[in-house]
């Protein structure tokens, strides 16, 4: 069946530092590819997805690229903030993005981040 | 426009008992997911609706799991004779195709949970 196999953390980093965190997944098929993130006392939202590979999402200073090479898909940010202290959790969904298809999400255990000023 | 909610946000029992935990879709949304979250476990899917198709199943833990959608709208999930390794937060999402606003075709927005604690 699907998997995802992400850090589990928790990541401590201080203001502005650089930021990866591993994700890798096995899934039959070509799935689609998604960070959620979870704030504080927030519900899940999504942060960036790839449907294919090589695709890059980005969004927020957040990238993560689609390598089905290596099967992986590591969150990355440049310069952390205090704000972005939060659980980030890796995803997969084994349907096709487009075409009006909705499929269930599996997800990583989450990661998480505490960013110190 | 207002996101998914759930209701009761918490909801404490006694082992044994049942319970009842509502979703409210955002209007128009064809597609419902929950999922539950518990330590040790990460998030995993439980039951997903598609418009009148068959809901596929194929997540929920026993049969003491059920879940319904009435009208194609609100859903509840329904745990009977609780155990304490239910205690668990339930999070229901929702999506469909032609959702605004989305940063991808396939976005699932989730809502805020239900804490469900079991004595």
């Amino acid at each position: 069946g699907d998997s995802v196999t992400q850090m589990e953390g928790p990541v401590t980093l201080s203001e502005e530092a650089f930021l990866t965190i591993n994700c890798t997944y096995t899934a039959t098929g070509y799935p689609s590819l998604f960070w959620y993130v979870q704030y504080p006392g927030e519900g899940l939202q999504l942060l960036l997805k790839a449907t294919k590979a090589d695709d890059k999402g980005s969004n927020k200073g957040f990238e993560a690229t689609y390598r089905k090479e290596t099967t992986s898909f590591h969150l990355e940010k440049g310069s952390v903030q205090v704000s972005d202290s939060a659980v980030y959790f890796c995803a997969l969904s084994d349907g096709p993005a487009l075409g009006g298809s909705n499929y269930k999400l599996t997800f990583g255990k989450g990661t998480l981040l505490t960013v110190n000023p | 426009g207002a996101g998914v909610s759930q209701s009761p946000s918490n909801k404490v029992t006694e082992k044994g008992k049942d319970v009842e935990l509502r979703c409210d879709p955002i209007s128009g949304h064809t597609a419902l997911y929950w999922y539950r979250q518990s330590l040790g476990q990460g998030l995993e899917f439980l039951i997903y609706f598609q418009g009148n198709s068959a809901p596929d199943k194929s997540g929920l833990p026993s049969d003491r799991f059920s879940a319904e959608r009435t009208g194609g709208s609100v859903s509840t999930l329904t745990i009977q004779r609780t155990q304490q390794e239910d205690s668990a937060v339930y999070l229901c999402a929702s999506s469909s195709p032609a959702a605004a606003g989305g940063l991808s075709y396939n976005e699932q927005f989730f809502g805020p949970g239900t804490r469900l604690t079991v004595l």
